[in-house]
């Protein structure tokens, strides 16, 4: 497997908290996403990046934020966590483009009380 | 904007039995991918198509890319409980298919 790493893999928090989950790659891949997965919708696009400092909304951004300081590491913070944000979400990074494939992380479980 | 779908949502076979998988896009698209996720497990790659009327093969796996570059299959001959998960295409313009799950009585 490439060499994403995620963390944390769990976390429970309270509504109203602010939380951030972490991606590192290893890889040097120019492009890095982060998706959540809830039964019933599929893998859906959060945010992407196409670069250092460079990011674009996905289809559903509302509630998230991220931040790329630098090439391997791409942060998605949830200022105020909702219910409707547990999830499981998924980073993951492709070479040049999206149109490449991609490779994903292990998942971080997170669940919203 | 774009959208893809699979049938069947779930499939159940009994061990040895084939097992076919279908993807549409309502646009055509310049390449299409497939990935597979074990339960409790994050997508893995298996493929990727580029060429109208495209068939890959990896051992008991064989892909299929249509003419029209709209839709794909993925086809597993006599399957085994290694098969189990949830098998997914991707487009492009980071729209995933809803995937097929795909059971396998031993």
């Amino acid at each position: 497997d490439a060499g994403i790493t995620q963390s944390p893999r769990h976390k429970v928090t309270e509504t109203g908290t602010p939380v951030t989950l972490r991606c590192h790659q290893t890889e040097n891949h120019r492009y890095m996403y982060w998706y959540r997965q809830d039964p019933g919708h599929g893998l859906r696009l959060i945010h992407y990046s196409y670069g250092v400092k460079d990011t674009d909304k996905g289809e559903v951004s509302d509630g998230y934020s991220v931040s790329r300081s630098k090439t391997e590491d791409f942060l998605l913070t949830l200022e105020s966590a909702t219910s409707s944000q547990t999830s499981v979400y998924f980073c993951a990074i492709s070479r040049q483009d999206s149109n490449q494939p991609q490779h994903f992380g292990d998942g971080t479980r997170l669940s919203i009380l | 904007g774009q959208q893809v779908m699979q049938i069947p949502q779930y499939q159940h076979v009994q061990e040895g039995e084939d097992f076919t998988t279908y993807c549409n896009s309502s646009t055509t698209l310049s390449n299409i991918q497939w990935y597979k996720q074990r339960p409790g497990g994050h997508p893995v790659f298996l493929i990727q198509l580029v060429k109208s009327g495209e068939v890959k093969k990896q051992k008991r796996l064989t892909f299929q890319f249509g003419e029209a570059k709209k839709n794909s299959s993925l086809h597993i001959t006599a399957t085994q409980t290694t098969d189990v998960g949830t098998y997914f295409c991707y487009g492009q313009n980071f729209v995933f298919g809803p995937g097929t799950r795909l059971s396998v009585l031993p």
